[in-house]
This record gives structure tokens, sequence and C-alpha cells, in this order.
């Protein structure tokens, strides 16, 4: 079975453009999350799709935005980029929202800022 | 004081040795638990996921949970040099956040 891919894969941006990154679940899974990791703040909760439904939001500014599709796969959008949100962009997918659920983690987007 | 924390590192071990990893949470409510390892450069992989207070074993790895103490640790027996890596514990808390400690990099020294 095919682990969760994340395109692009690297990207190079400039203060106060935007930018959208995609994400495919495991085939199956239903439940995509977005986080953001970076050295100084470690790998934080940006939100979390259920049936093209946002069930979860971290502490993002809304400048942060995803959304899910019918086939579960999930696109996460910045607007108006900083210097700050130079990261590694991860997405995770699970079978459901469930307590037990396990995610897998695709490869990341690295997202750079200049 | 942080949600989750994690021992601060980095943890140096010689090869064949245990190596400990410790979680606290704040969040006593919280139901499920998961240790990542994450490679320098390359996205976290699932190690084991923890419900029920003991042990759980899986190979060399052993991850013990207390929710009375609001503690899980991850225990890594006969330690190699391809564990040198990030250890991450996830916790998904009662109201239904999921949190990541910051990390304790772990090397083990040939």
């Amino acid at each position: 079975k095919a682990g969760v891919t994340q395109t692009p894969r690297y990207l190079i941006k400039t203060r106060g453009q935007q930018v959208t990154l995609s994400c495919s679940p495991i085939s199956g899974h239903r439940s995509v999350s977005w986080y953001q990791q970076t050295p100084g703040q470690g790998l934080q909760f940006l939100f979390e799709y259920f049936s093209e439904t946002q069930r979860n939001k971290g502490n993002f500014p809304g400048r942060f935005s995803g959304r899910q599709f019918s086939n579960s796969r999930s696109e996460m959008n910045v607007s108006t980029l900083e210097l700050g949100d130079s990261a590694l962009y991860l997405c995770a997918s699970s079978l459901g929202p469930g307590d037990a659920d396990t995610q897998y983690f695709g490869p990341g987007t690295r997202l750079t800022v200049l | 004081q942080k949600e989750v924390e994690q021992n601060s590192g980095p943890l140096s071990v010689p090869e064949g040795a245990i190596a400990s990893l410790n979680c606290t949470y704040s969040d006593r409510g919280s139901q499920s638990f998961f240790w990542y390892r994450q490679y320098s450069g390359k996205s976290p992989e699932l190690i084991m996921s923890i419900y029920s207070n003991g042990d759980k074993e899986d190979g060399r790895f052993t991850a013990q949970l207390n929710k009375a103490s609001q503690y899980v640790s991850l225990l890594i027996r006969d330690s190699q040099p391809s564990d040198s890596a990030t250890y991450l514990c996830e916790v998904k808390t009662s109201y239904d956040k999921v949190i990541f400690g910051p990390g304790t990099s772990l090397s083990v020294i040939p």
C-alpha cells in the first residue's frame, strides 16, 4: 500500500506570496492532519480534516487554511507569507479521528520564505 | 507548564546499553500515547502506541504508561547506532487535541 505523499517536496517563496501544499493520504484513510515543524517550536498541530470537514484547529493565524476533498486528499494554503513560516510542513493520515487511530506521516514539504 | 514535556537532551548512551526516554503530560484525562522516531531530515515514524497502564513490549522497545503519575516512557534495550535519532512523544488529550513533546535527541555511541 502506498504511503502518504506530499507535493511539492521543496518550495522557495518570497514574503507576501501565498503557497498551496498538497497531501494524498494512504488509501482508505479518511482523516488528514497538518503539522508545522521548526527547530524552535517543534512539531505543532495546524488542523485536522475528516470527511471534508475541519474537526480541529491549532493556534495558528487565519493566514493558514486548509481543505479536504471527497477523495480525502487535502490541501493547505498559507497566504501573505512571512519569514517565520519557513518550516517543514508535515501531513499525516489515519483511518479516522478515533483515539486509537495511528497517524502515518508523509515526507513533508520544506518551505523556505525569503 | 507545557502540556507535553520530554527529558531534555541530547542523551548519549553506549552501544548495547538501555536508553530511557521520558514524557510527562498535563491533561489527566489523556487516553492515547504514541512514540515516534525521527531521523534528521526525515518525517516521524511510529514506534509504538500505548493506551493502558503498564508495559507494552515490541522487540527491543518497551513503552511504559502511568496515568496516575502522568508519564509515559520508552525504553530501548541493546541500543544500536541506528537508534540515533530524535524521539517524539505524542499525546491525544481528553479535549480532542494532539500535542507533541519537543523531542529528545538520542545518540548511541559505538
